[in-house]
């Protein structure tokens, strides 16, 4: 079974000002998906960076980066510049696919999430 | 273009009761897939369906139950409701297969269950 841990249940960090949330992940698959989700106090679930772990390259949207590390199976969120409207509940999240033909099937494993709240 | 609806937005249901909750996928998408979210917690794989049948499912008693419609739209059904059914359940859609760059879960807004 595949588990999603994220050791920190808060984080602050003051705005403008640089943050890492951690997420490690235990698997004994070759071939996954690793994702960051934020879900603000509005509770939509919104994606904000996804890593294919076949890609050594880490991937990076904008003001957000991750570290992946595969060996170590730790997958880490960087947020530059921080900004009051991060502030949001953020899960990690991991995912295998069954199959890549229509008739495979998924599903998404999620931590237990790191409340981030950005100061003024 | 609408995104992933699920209605109703909030719930109360007495312990022993039946409920059915709604969703709409995204314009586009096939594949729906329900999560149950406690307050405090990371949502939890419940199933998910693809070409109206039950695709795969998580740790979840038979009590929970659902079923997808030829318009892709997806309901969720929770018989003899116990207090530890309190929680936010959240509807995604995607298309198949997931495993292609863009094709990401995209989540509704939830429905908020409270079981007295």
């Amino acid at each position: 079974a595949q588990t999603v841990t994220q050791s920190q249940p808060e984080m602050s960090v003051q705005e403008a000002e640089t943050v890492t949330l951690s997420c490690t992940y235990d698997t004994s698959e070759n071939n996954y998906y690793l994702f960051w989700y934020k879900q603000p106090p509005s509770r939509q679930m919104i994606l904000v960076i996804r890593q294919e772990a076949y890609k050594q390259q880490n991937a990076t949207e904008n003001r957000f980066s991750v570290n992946f590390q595969k060996a170590a199976k730790s997958f880490s969120l960087k947020i530059s510049d921080s900004q009051l409207g991060d502030t949001a509940m953020y899960f990690c999240a991991f995912m295998i696919p069954l199959a890549y033909s229509g008739a495979g099937s998924y599903q998404l494993t999620f931590g237990k999430g790191t409340k981030l709240s950005v100061i003024p | 273009d609408a995104g992933v609806t699920q209605s109703p937005t909030h719930l109360i249901k007495t312990r022993g009761q039946q409920v059915t909750l709604r969703c709409s996928p995204k314009s586009g998408h096939d594949t729906v897939s329900w999560y149950q979210q406690a307050l405090g917690q990371g949502p939890q794989f419940i199933f998910q369906y693809y070409e109206e049948e039950e695709r795969q499912r998580g740790n979840f008693p038979d009590r929970f139950s659902g079923h997808q419609f030829p318009n892709y739209s997806s309901e969720l059904n929770v018989n003899a409701l116990l207090l530890g059914d309190s929680a936010l359940y959240l509807c995604a859609s995607s298309s198949m297969p997931v495993a292609r760059v863009g094709n990401e879960q995209f989540f509704g807004p939830g429905t908020r269950l409270t079981v007295l």
